[in-house]
């Protein structure tokens, strides 16, 4: 079972109102990522964090930030939620695999629907 | 050009029959390889990884890589209904983000 949480689960929201999504992990990973997908759709990585106080932008724009305080939390915030930011929130983190490589454990995942 | 393309499907297979998905990808100096599985509504969940030319075999699962080609797939064997899923490639590129395709919708035929 993956260690990743996200709360809420679903929020259902009315425009304007600032949104916060949480995201914590008990692995210690250092890596972590925010991903947003559309029903259907693909993953766009919209932030990702390689440890506390780091934080970057990923490659899909988003109005959302970011912060990195502590190892295991990772929260996603709007300061002004819109329509157009319905969508399905993954939060992920990564370990180091022997090879080197970046594995991906995500967390259940948030669905937000701004009215 | 997209970094990982897939073709979106759907992908109709027998029950009991061998379900073939691929995946290219346009930055040569990608190292590592995934395939996820994404049951609706749920998250992605990895099946395999890999990292060097070759095949590569996990139960059911194998994992095909060419480096060369820029290609990268994923053979079922002996499919079963409960592997219809969206099967996403994932390629970690030269920026160490791990980017996704679209995803392929694989449906077992009972």
């Amino acid at each position: 079972e993956a260690d990743i949480y996200q709360t809420p689960r679903y929020l259902v929201i009315g425009t304007g109102k600032k949104i916060t999504l949480e995201c914590s992990q008990t692995m210690g990973h250092d890596k972590m990522y925010w991903y947003q997908q559309d029903p259907g759709m693909e993953l766009h990585l919209i932030h990702y964090s390689y440890g506390v106080n780091s934080t970057e932008k990923g490659d899909l724009s988003s109005e959302s930030t970011v912060s990195r305080i502590r190892t295991e939390h990772f929260p996603l915030t709007l300061e002004s939620a819109r329509p157009s930011h319905t969508s399905q929130y993954l939060c992920a983190s990564s370990e180091l695999s022997g090879s080197g490589a970046n594995v991906l454990t995500f967390g259940a995942g948030s669905r937000l629907t701004v009215l | 050009q997209k970094e990982v393309e897939q073709n979106s499907g759907p992908l109709s297979v027998p029950e009991g029959a061998i379900a073939s998905l691929n995946c290219t990808y346009s930055d040569r100096v990608s190292q590592s390889f995934f395939w996820y599985r994404q049951y609706s509504g749920k998250s992605p969940e990895l099946i395999m990884s890999i990292y060097s030319n070759g095949d590569k075999e996990d139960g059911r699962f194998t994992a095909q890589l060419n480096k060369a080609s820029q290609y990268v797939s994923l053979l079922i064997r002996d499919s079963q209904p409960s592997d219809s899923a969206t099967y996403l490639c994932a390629v970690n590129n030269r920026d160490d983000k791990i980017i996704f395709g679209k995803g392929t919708r694989l449906h077992i035929l009972p």
